[in-house]
């Protein structure tokens, strides 16, 4: 059973950082690709970034280029979001996800994060 | 990059259907989506891929009541005799090389 567990999440001010972290169980972590997404209170679904398998190729939305670096370590089983410069509209439930042929096939339970001083 | 757009609401009777759009924009109308639910204070969940020819593949343990459709632009996800676990949030999802959108959504009311 494929298993995504996220972590990391937490209040942080203006400015600060935080790192989001995603045990994966379950599969071959090496062989798939794997994205965040998140999710402000009461909004819709918002992709953040994505990487490849083996961690040599990484995407992100605009809304974050430049300010967050997602990264892996296959070793692990483990997914990275580090998000630098964090602003209010950051603030958000957080997933991760499993790719499968191009479609979000897995998910995780998320984790919260809250941007406030 | 593909765009989305579904309707924010939709409702329906207990026993009955209801069937989901998803509008793909000019220019991507050939894409592949897919469709997930998010019931309230869950994580989303992956239902089904949609192709353009109207071709669907569920995920694991997606009911029969679940199904899929296309024409054109759209993208359908219909749901039979509609039970009250599926009132929830549900998204369509369409991706390319190096970018992935989500619509905005339809919270699904069953009466």
């Amino acid at each position: 059973e494929v298993q995504l567990l996220e972590s990391g999440g937490g209040l942080v001010q203006p400015g600060g950082s935080l790192r989001l972290s995603c045990a994966a169980s379950g599969f071959t972590f090496s062989n798939y690709a794997l994205i965040w997404v998140r999710q402000a209170p009461g909004k819709g679904l918002d992709w953040v970034s994505a990487i490849t398998g083996s961690g040599s190729a990484t995407y992100y939305a605009d809304s974050v280029k430049g300010r967050f670096t997602i990264s892996r370590d296959n070793s692990k089983n483990t997914l990275y979001l580090q998000m630098n410069s964090l602003r209010a509209d950051d603030a958000a439930e957080y997933y991760c996800a499993r790719l499968g042929d191009g479609e979000s096939r897995d998910w995780g339970q998320g984790t919260p994060v809250i941007v406030s001083s | 990059q593909p765009v989305l757009t579904q309707s924010s609401s939709a409702s329906a009777s207990l026993g009955s259907s209801v069937k989901l759009t998803c509008t793909l924009n000019s220019g991507h109308t050939n894409y592949i989506i897919a469709w997930h639910q998010q019931q309230p204070g869950k994580a989303p969940r992956y239902l089904m891929k949609v192709e353009g020819s109207g071709t669907y593949n569920k995920g694991s343990g997606v009911p029969d009541r679940f199904s899929g459709s296309s024409s054109g632009a759209d993208r359908y996800l219909t749901i039979s005799d509609l039970q009250s676990e599926d009132e929830a949030g549900y998204y369509c999802e369409a991706w390319n090389m190096n970018t992935r959108v989500f619509g905005g959504g339809t919270k699904l009311t069953v009466l």
